[in-house]
């Protein structure tokens, strides 16, 4: 049981590059999430799905895009990297919300645009 | 007011000591929180559910008060393996969206 698996683990893209950012779950788990961390920042979250086909804005979703076309997988897109997007990205999955199920994350993405 | 706020440390303790950490929130409806562990470049992790009439595992003890609007965390005979910094979250009654705090550094030395 591999939990939630984020790939790539490292990046570096130049500024004005496109990339995606895979995060798949084997838990069948109905909410997934992005969410960045920056030093001094704590957990922002970015964009978040409730079930298959669906996807919301979280805080700070500007210059990202997301997908969740099978439930298993969220998609993070960034369409031009710009270095404020230099940050580590964490992928989670959840059954339910309100429930003491919590969360499970993925063991995250380094991403530097230079 | 933040809707989750902790105080970010760090604690700077000895092994052996016993330490507690305090999180407040400000959404009196939420419904269901949890104390997170981080180790340095890694993602969060679940150490445990709090429950409305406490609960422990271990040497780890964690405690609610819905009337302050705080939860708490208690470590004994802490060990240098213990070093990480603790995350609480809550979740808002009816929202998706789990508020997580910033997290409190632990540090234990020898």
């Amino acid at each position: 049981n591999a939990g939630v698996t984020q790939t790539p683990k490292f990046r570096v893209l130049k500024t004005g590059q496109s990339m995606t950012l895979l995060c798949a779950q084997d838990m069948n788990h109905e909410y997934m999430y992005w969410y960045r961390q920056d030093p001094g920042m704590g957990l922002r979250l970015i964009h978040y799905s409730v079930g298959e086909g669906t996807t919301a804005k979280g805080e700070v979703p500007d210059g990202y895009n997301v997908s969740r076309l099978k439930k298993q997988n969220f998609l993070l897109g960034l369409e031009s990297a710009a270095p404020s997007q230099t940050s580590v990205y964490f992928c989670a999955s959840s059954y339910l919300v309100g429930t003491n199920y919590g969360y499970t994350f993925g063991s995250g993405t380094r991403l530097t645009v230079v | 007011r933040k809707e989750v706020e902790q105080d970010p440390g760090p604690f700077n303790v000895p092994e052996g000591a016993t330490v507690a950490f305090n999180c407040t929130y400000s959404n009196s409806a939420s419904q269901s929180f949890f104390w997170y562990r981080q180790d340095c470049r890694k993602e969060p992790k679940l150490l445990m559910s709090v429950y409305s009439s406490g609960n422990e595992d271990g040497r780890f003890t964690a405690q609610l008060n819905r009337a302050s609007q705080y939860i708490s965390l208690l470590i004994r005979d802490s060990k240098l393996s213990d070093s990480a910094t603790y995350l609480c979250v809550v979740n808002p009654l009816g929202s998706y969206i789990p508020t997580f705090g910033r997290g409190t550094s632990l540090i234990v030395h020898p």
